[in-house]
Order: C-alpha cells, then sequence, then structure tokens
C-alpha cells in the first residue's frame, strides 16, 4: 500500500513570495489534514477535510493560508503572501475516516524555508 | 479544553537502559490516545494507541504504554533502548469523535553508545 505523497520535500523562498504544497493521501482515506510543525515543536492542525468539504479550519491564517481538496483525493496548501515565521515543515496526513482507532498516516514533510 | 503535555523536552539514556516517556492529557471523558515517533527528516510514525479495554497496550519496536486514567497519563516505556531509538516523540490524543488530533510538544531522546 503506498503511503501518504507529498511534494516539494524542500523549499526555499523569500518573504512575501508565494508557495504550493501538494499532497495525495492513502488511496481511499476520506480525511486529510495539513499540520504546521515549527521547529521545537509539535504538529499544530491547520485545516481538516472530510472528503471534499472542510470539516475544521479554525487555525487557518486564512489572510494568507488557503487549501483546496477539490475532488476528494487529492490537496494543496497555499501561503501568499509568506512571512518569515511560515518558516516550518508541513505534513500532510490521512485517516480512512471511519474508524478512529486507526490514528493518522503521515507524508515526509515539506519543510518551507522563508527567508 | 483538551491538551496533551509533554513535561520532558529532552531525554538521554544509555544503550540498554530503561526508558520512560511522560504524557498528560486534559480531557473530559476518556480519550483515544497516541504515541507517534519521528525520526530526522521523516514523517510520524504511529507506535501504538489506546481507545479501550486492556490499559497496558504493546506497540511496534518493543515499546509500551499505559493508560492511567486517575493520573490523566499515557506514558510511553520500553525496558532496554537501542541506538536505533533516538529521534522525536509525540504524545496525541482525539476526542469526541471529531477525527481532530492534538499533539503535545514532543521529547526528544538522546541515546549515548
Amino acid at each position: 500500500e503506498a503511503g501518504v505523497a507529498q511534494s516539494p520535500r524542500y523549499k526555499i523562498i523569500e518573504k512575501r513570495q508565494s508557495v504550493a504544497f501538494w499532497c495525495n493521501p492513502i488511496s481511499g482515506h476520506a480525511t486529510l489534514y495539513w499540520y504546521q510543525q515549527i521547529l521545537g515543536q509539535g504538529p499544530k492542525l491547520l485545516i481538516q477535510f472530510q472528503n471534499n468539504g472542510v470539516v475544521d479550519d479554525s487555525q487557518l491564517p486564512k489572510d494568507r493560508f488557503s487549501a483546496e481538496r477539490l475532488k476528494g483525493v487529492d490537496s494543496t496548501l497555499k501561503i501568499q503572501p509568506a512571512k518569515l515565521e511560515d518558516s516550518a515543515v508541513y505534513l500532510c496526513a490521512s485517516t480512512p475516516g471511519g474508524d478512529l482507532t486507526i490514528g493518522q498516516f503521515f507524508g515526509p514533510g515539506t519543510r518551507l524555508t522563508v527567508l | 479544553a483538551q491538551s496533551v503535555t509533554q513535561p520532558d523536552i529532552h531525554i538521554t539514556v544509555s544503550e540498554g537502559a530503561s526508558l520512560e516517556l511522560r504524557c498528560n492529557y486534559s480531557y473530559g471523558a476518556t480519550p483515544y490516545l497516541f504515541w507517534y515517533v519521528q525520526s530526522p527528516g521523516q514523517g510520524l510514525q504511529l507506535l501504538l494507541k489506546y481507545f479501550s479495554g486492556d490499559t497496558l497496550v504493546q506497540g511496534i519496536k518493543g515499546f509500551e504504554a499505559e493508560f492511567k486514567r486517575s493520573q490523566s497519563s499515557f506514558n510511553l516505556r520500553k525496558p532496554s533502548v537501542h541506538w536505533s531509538d533516538a529521534a522525536e516523540y509525540f504524545c496525541a490524543v482525539e476526542g469526541s469523535g471529531t477525527y481532530k488530533y492534538i499533539f503535545g510538544t514532543g521529547t526528544r531522546l538522546k541515546v549515548l553508545a
């Protein structure tokens, strides 16, 4: 079974530029999550999708961050414009959605550096 | 509000020694509890989970954890640490059927040869 795929793995941009990350969850997984993990901290949930609908985006800085999952499969997370404090690893995770006990499956993450 | 606390930011143990990583949670009912491990440059991997039943759960790589309701704790243990266990460990809680997971700040484990 293929795992959660993310690209790119690394990205370096200047502040005020825009950037996009892509995630392809495990096939059949209805729930998809984007997390931000700042160095030395635990993952912080940015947005949670159930199929192509948003379940929770309460911690997403909506003035600069956006995310979509148009067909209920893969997803993109965009930052525009980026700030220095956006430097972090962006993790994508997925779950089947019907079984709370399975836990989440994580991708390798995208490390973003904003200069 | 749900929360997870991992009191130890860094822990150093010698190879072959026993290990206990602490996790305390705050939640009104019995939550689903998880431990994840993150090796450098990698995503998080599930070590073990608790949702009901036996309060001592076994996981992968020889890890176990014990759920103690009275102490609101879910500590991770391993009887003999290997050098390859050096990584960062995260405790997480999910509750209320929201499929929403809250992570602790992590404990970084260093293993001395």
